[in-house]
């Protein structure tokens, strides 16, 4: 079946404009992950979405950053007023429903390298 | 959040056994070990998992320690394909924190 699917794949910017990136999750699964990765780096926590439960915000970094997910599904990554910082993969994972329990794993896509000019 | 610590890097010659190592002291009594693998240019792939015993799929085993604060992936034959870094995570409610991993070199 379709795995987790994110748009664009690749996504050049220049400073100061906004950006939009977007996760098509696996169907059926409640809980949605944001990750970000610097060259070389390990995954950074951004954002957690569990069904129609407060997100998680705890590991965006500004707030420049924001997420929404609708319909339960789709999710869409907006960061504002770009910096160069900013520039980094923004990885997407999906799991069934992780309700007070760890025993189900992510599922990955393959990310949308961001770059900031 | 619970943490993991795990080696820099590791090298394996083709056709052996790996065993990747992976500390988590501060592990709570619900937290799974979960393992994942990223390739190049690709998003992480999931590996194993597994909560107190020790756990075998396709792709490798998982060897719990008694009191949950360390485990090992195993790899029981290393292939080129393996080449990747490994991750190694602790997942309860909520959120996931990823390490930088280990890093594994495969010689053939």
């Amino acid at each position: 079946g379709a795995g987790v699917s994110q748009s664009p794949s690749n996504k050049v910017t220049e400073k100061g404009k906004d950006v939009e990136l977007r996760c098509d999750p696996i169907s059926g699964h409640t809980a949605l992950y944001w990750y970000r990765q610097s060259l070389g780096q390990g995954l950074e926590f951004l954002i957690y979405f569990q069904g129609n439960s407060a997100p998680d915000k705890s590991g965006l970094p500004s707030d420049r950053f924001s997420a929404e997910r609708t319909g339960g599904s789709v999710s869409t990554l907006t960061i504002q007023r770009t910096q160069q910082e900013d520039s980094a993969v923004y990885l997407c994972a999906s799991s069934i429903s992780n309700r007070g329990q760890g025993n189900q794993p992510q599922h990955f896509g393959d990310g949308t390298r961001l770059s900031i000019l | 959040d619970a943490k993991t610590t795990q080696p820099n890097s590791m090298e394996s010659n083709e056709e052996e056994p790996v065993h990747l190592p992976c500390n988590h002291s501060t592990i709570s009594g619900t937290d799974y070990i979960h393992w994942y693998r990223q390739l190049p240019s690709q998003g992480p792939e999931y590996v194993i998992h597994g909560l107190t015993s020790n756990v075998n799929n396709r792709m490798a085993s998982l060897a719990i320690a008694e009191d949950r604060k360390s485990s090992t992936l195993i790899l029981h034959r290393a292939t080129l394909r393996d080449a990747a870094v490994y991750y190694c995570i602790l997942r309860g409610a909520g959120k996931s924190t990823f390490g930088d991993g280990t890093t594994l070199t495969v010689k053939p």
